[in-house]
């Protein structure tokens, strides 16, 4: 069974761009979440999704925003990036929600703001 | 909102030695526990976890954790350390729809 996969690994964006960030989860998944990983705020929930659906959403900017398409993929936007952006970004999924059910990580996706 | 405390930000300890990363969490409350590891430059690994029944959990590779409900712990303990281990240890809590992670415990084991 394959995990759950993250792309881009790396990408480097200037300030003010926008960038989006794709999450495929592991087959039969249906909730999709996103954090954000920095060395000073460690990992911070940004949104989860489950069957097309925003159900819950941490503390972030409206900047940050994501979507889940139909065959539960799901894409992460961040909008007039800032420096501060530069952090991992990590997708998980479970079969149900966050709660009571185990959550798989991808490899994360590298995001560098200059 | 849940809150997941883990003390010790840096643990080293001499290999073979016995190791014990602490984790405690504000509310008992329908929780469900998990550690996890991340080895440099990849994502987070499931460790073990605590949804239900025996509150004493093992992982495959020595590791185990026992849910204390009237201390809010989780405590992760390894009798003997390998090298391999060195990685950064994340304690998390699952409750009430949402997720919340610790700070994280770096783990050094000094050959």
């Amino acid at each position: 069974k394959a995990g759950v996969t993250q792309t881009p690994r790396y990408l480097i964006k200037t300030r003010g761009q926008q960038v989006t960030l794709s999450c495929s989860p592991i087959s039969g998944h249906r909730s999709v979440s996103w954090y954000q990983q920095t060395p000073g705020q460690g990992l911070q929930f940004l949104f989860e999704y489950f069957s097309e659906t925003q159900r819950n959403k941490g503390n972030f900017p409206g900047r940050f925003s994501g979507r889940q398409f139909s065959n539960s993929r799901s894409e992460m936007n961040v909008s007039t990036l800032e420096l501060g952006d530069s952090a991992l970004y990590l997708c998980a999924s479970s079969f149900g929600g966050l709660s009571g059910n185990t959550i798989y990580f991808g490899e994360g996706s590298w995001l560098t703001v200059v | 909102a849940q809150s997941v405390t883990q003390l010790d930000s840096q643990v080293p300890v001499f290999e073979e030695a016995p190791v014990e990363l602490r984790c405690n969490y504000s509310s008992s409350v329908s929780v469900y526990l998990f550690w996890y590891v991340q080895y440099p430059n990849q994502g987070l690994q499931l460790l073990l976890k605590y949804l239900s029944g025996s509150t004493l959990v093992e992982s495959i590779n020595g590791f185990e954790a026992e849910f204390n409900k009237s201390q809010t712990s989780f405590h992760l303990r390894k009798p003997s350390v390998h090298i391999s281990d060195t990685a950064e240890y994340f304690c998390a809590v699952g409750t009430g729809n949402q997720f919340y992670f610790g700070t994280g415990t770096s783990l050094t084991v000094i050959p």
